[in-house]
């Protein structure tokens, strides 16, 4: 399984755009990148996931370079809600399991 | 779509007693499920993985006897505390998968026993 570093924790203010990046060095080919947010005494919840390149969505962009050793969330105007733990997971494409690495917490300010 | 709903939320109970966590995918069918613990401010901790009619898979250092695992149907897992003691105390959380979509976690149950 292929490991994750991201940055422990991180600080933004209300209306700036948020870039949370990822390490996974060793990512295997059918691998792929997924991305989850979590606040306390809840469920981590599924925020988007992605191959290459770029993936969007409501919530989140996603950005992948070529190598796809490292990728980028992006929550492209962050607000106090946004505050929480994000998790960067690398998962085979399949039934493989997850192995959630320490995450990173994410501080919004007014 | 793809909810997860973990049922109950809450429990608190003496030592000694076994307790019962029920999750359920109530609208796709869940082919696995995922069972994990977390402690306060820490990570997810996978403890077994569950293929409907199959035996859990535990990891490494989880007590299969202590920690019982079913998963009887495509929509539901459960997981049971066996004589659960003050250091099972913890925040439990499943997840469900259909086929290779991602997985979709429940709102956890914290277990308290006293």
């Amino acid at each position: 399984l292929a490991k994750t570093t991201q940055p422990i924790s991180m600080d933004s203010y209300e209306g700036q755009e948020v870039n949370i990046t990822c390490s996974h060095n060793n990512i295997a080919t059918n691998d792929y990148i997924t991305w989850y947010q979590q606040f306390p005494s809840q469920g981590p919840r599924f925020i988007i996931q992605g191959y290459k390149t770029k993936v969007t969505n409501e919530v989140a962009s996603l950005f992948i370079p070529a190598d796809r050793k490292s990728s980028t969330l992006s929550l492209p105007r962050g607000s106090l809600s946004d505050t929480a733990v994000y998790y960067c997971l690398v998962e085979a494409g399949g039934y493989n399991k997850l192995i959630f690495g320490a995450g990173t917490r994410l501080a919004v300010h007014p | 779509g793809a909810v997860v709903s973990q049922h109950p939320s809450r429990v608190i109970c003496k030592s000694g007693t076994s307790v019962k966590i029920e999750c359920r995918s109530l609208d796709f069918q869940a082919t696995t499920m995922f069972w994990y613990r977390q402690f306060p401010k820490k990570s997810l901790m996978l403890m077994a993985t569950s293929n409907e009619g199959s035996k859990a898979t535990y990891e490494q250092g989880v007590e299969k006897d202590k920690f019982l695992i079913n998963h009887a149907s495509l929509t539901l897992s459960t997981l049971t505390v066996t004589s659960a003691h003050p250091e099972d105390s913890s925040f439990y959380i499943c997840s469900a998968r259909e086929n290779n979509q991602p997985q979709h976690f429940g709102d956890g149950t914290r277990l308290s026993i006293l």
